[in-house]
């Protein structure tokens, strides 16, 4: 059973527009939910990461947008540059992110000119 | 600052081949993990160590082994390799004793199974 469940597979944005990526989850007990970039060749980095006491965290043009009710949460990314074109992981973890995150499968995102 | 290294870089094996995959961090984390990404899968826990001393098995532990050497090294280990493990393996740090620290990556060890 998937515990986060990621969406689009893969999103093709022009230059300047917004990008957004949905995550959605299962165990309530999940309480720390970052965000990770990754480019070809490299290790994911994290990239921004909200706890569930607040419903929005922004940082530059990246902000998470947080659901507890219905379990969701999504990463935009404003004025969207071809330098964002990376592949872009949600995750989760529990006990304040003193356990292993779990991901999910990924979205390739693609700035196009 | 090196933050997490991973050793080797590519590795092609042939199926029954034993490998070790080392990892190291200089950042004095307490807690390292082995990850395996594969196209469309997202990255899947496969073994971690919450501190020197302690290992766990993840999402995804058959075929693998793991040996956290001391607080800054933590390796796994194919015994025998097959095709199915041809990924992308991925290694990773933090301090979980700290709350909402994040995990470090090293880039990777592309391993082929032929």
């Amino acid at each position: 059973q998937q515990q986060v469940k990621q969406s689009p597979q893969s999103l093709i944005v022009q230059k300047g527009g917004i990008s957004i990526i949905n995550c959605a989850y299962e165990n309530t007990a999940f309480d720390y939910f970052p965000w990770y970039q990754q480019f070809p060749g490299k290790g994911p980095a994290l990239l921004i990461a909200i706890r569930p006491d607040v419903s929005e965290k922004k940082e530059g043009r990246f902000t998470i947008s947080f659901n507890k009710s219905a379990k969701q949460f999504s990463l935009h990314i404003m004025d969207s540059q071809p330098g964002d074109s990376a592949t872009y992981f949600c995750a989760a973890s529990m006990g304040w992110g003193n356990t292993p995150l779990v991901f999910g499968k990924g979205t390739r995102l693609s700035v196009i000119a | 600052n090196a933050g997490v290294t991973q050793t080797p870089k590519f590795q092609v094996l042939k199926t029954g081949q034993s490998m070790t995959l080392q990892c190291a961090q200089d950042m004095n984390h307490n807690s390292m993990y082995w990850y395996r990404q594969d196209p469309g899968m997202g990255l899947r826990l496969i073994y971690y160590s919450a501190s020197e001393g302690t290992t766990d098995k993840g999402e995804v532990p058959n075929g693998y082994n793991v040996s956290r050497l001391n607080k800054r090294e933590f390796s796994l280990r194919l015994e025998s390799a097959a095709p199915s493990q041809t990924s992308v393996y991925f290694c990773a740090s933090s301090d979980l004793r700290v709350g909402n620290q994040p995990q470090h990556f090293g880039d990777g060890t592309r391993l082929s199974i032929l």
